[in-house]
């Protein structure tokens, strides 16, 4: 299994509160992505990143902002949570050719 | 709209029964793969398919490129309650590191 963690594992918080979700790779991996996962959409692509400071945006990036400060982490911020986030994260990684992807096995949030 | 439709959304069948289940696009994909995600955990990847018309078998299952590379199809011959969970295919972007996903199938498999 690739080494992915992601913290924390579950989480519930308030709208508007701010919320900071890891991930954290020891496999040097270049890319790291964030997904959403929800009922009826499959995984959504909402930040990826392909070096350490090199983010740019996916699909369903509005409400959400990343940071890589190093290679082995990525963190996803919600600066003021609300109900629609709440959703199932992802975090993955990938390689030079990117085909293969290793998801980490997600953060549950509820915003309640 | 979904750029990738799968069917059957949800599909419950018993132990020992054949199924396929499908992935379509109203375009044409350079390259598609299916991923397997059990209760709990993330998605893993099973295989990636590249040439139109490519069969690819792992064991039990067997994955179809369609020839004009817009679907594919997933098939699972007498199916075991291990097969269990969300069946889902992905569009790799040429450039190699995006990934479109679908929506999935949820298969269950009855003992």
């Amino acid at each position: 299994d690739a080494g992915i963690t992601q913290s924390p594992r579950h989480k519930v918080t308030e709208t508007g509160t701010p919320v900071t979700l890891r991930c954290h790779q020891t496999e040097n991996h270049r890319y790291m992505y964030w997904y959403r996962q929800d009922p009826g959409h499959g995984l959504r692509l909402i930040h990826y990143s392909y070096g350490v400071k090199d983010t740019d945006k996916g699909e369903v990036s509005d409400g959400y902002s990343v940071s890589r400060s190093k290679t082995e982490d990525f963190l996803l911020t919600l600066e003021s949570a609300t109900s629609s986030q709440t959703s199932v994260y992802f975090c993955a990684i990938s390689g030079v050719t990117g085909s293969e992807q290793y998801f980490g096995p997600g953060t549950r949030l509820t915003v309640t | 709209t979904q750029l990738l439709e799968q069917s059957p959304q949800f599909l419950s069948i018993q132990e020992g029964e054949n199924l396929t289940v499908y992935c379509n696009s109203s375009s044409v994909f350079s390259s598609l793969q299916w991923y397997r995600q059990e209760p709990g955990e993330g998605p893993v990847l099973l295989v990636t398919v590249v040439t139109g018309g490519e069969v690819k078998k792992l064991k039990r299952l067997t994955f179809q490129f369609g020839d004009a590379r817009k679907d594919s199809s997933l098939h699972i011959t007498a199916a075991q309650p291990g097969d269990t969970g969300l069946y889902l295919c992905a569009l790799l972007f040429t450039g190699g590191f995006k990934t479109i996903f679908g929506a999935g199938t949820r298969l269950f498999v009855k003992a």
